[in-house]
């Protein structure tokens, strides 16, 4: 099983800064790779598909990179309503998984 | 625009089954994967398992012996049961729709608590 492990677990910024976050993961997963976005009492919201593909909708300040082992999602600049949990999610190797998630909160 | 809605009993006894429904509108289940995941404190989110119409189902090996998804095409529906369930089954629950070889899982259901207890 891979394992996917984002970090940092908790990132304190304020509106208007720029976030990074990232998933890495214990074997190669290509460009499998997903974001969601996750605010309470929702379901998770698809942000970005196949490590750099935004989901029709999601604003341009979101985006994705990385391939392999490595990937990142930034934040260009912070909106009020992006302060939510984050996940990352393999759809490579079975069984499809998810990281622990990033809360991304307001300093 | 696609929604999903899942429904079933909020409460479960400990060695009983777990059953959730999720009802699709807004588009064909032909085409597409139907995935249930589950998300608790504990464990996070976990996928459990997803049906396509031709092609079948799959589960996770962790929840392999004790899961069964099925879909009902003349109601729209797929379903969920788990047996033997224990505290440890205590989640939310979240049917969603699986893009497959184009994507991962894009429009969810709004997720259903489920409390194991006796």
């Amino acid at each position: 099983e891979v394992v996917l492990t984002q970090s940092p677990a908790t990132l304190s910024l304020s509106p208007g800064d720029r976030a990074t976050l990232s998933c890495r993961a214990s074997q190669s997963v290509r460009t499998y790779l997903a974001w969601y976005q996750q605010k309470p009492g929702q379901a998770p919201r698809l942000l970005i598909y196949d490590a750099s593909n935004r989901e029709p909708g999601i604003p341009a300040r979101f985006s994705g990179s990385g391939s392999g082992t490595d990937f990142t999602l930034t934040i260009s600049s912070l909106e009020p309503e992006d302060f939510a949990v984050y996940f990352c999610h393999q759809r490579y190797i079975w069984p499809r998984n998810f990281g622990q998630g990033t809360k991304l909160e307001i300093k | 625009q696609v929604q999903l809605q899942e429904s079933g009993p909020r409460l479960v006894r400990p060695s009983e089954t777990l059953s959730l429904t999720c009802t699709v509108s807004g588009g064909s289940m032909s085409g597409f994967y139907w995935s249930w995941i589950r998300q608790s404190a504990a464990k996070g989110l976990e996928w459990i398992g997803r049906i396509h119409l031709i092609e079948g189902t799959v589960y996770s090996a962790s929840l392999e012996s004790r899961v069964t998804i099925s879909a009902d095409t003349s109601k729209n529906q797929f379903s969920l049961r788990l047996t033997s369930v224990t505290a440890a089954d205590t989640a939310v629950y979240y049917c969603a729709r699986d893009r497959g070889s184009k994507g991962p899982e894009d429009y969810w259901g709004q997720g259903i608590l489920v409390t194991v207890s006796s």
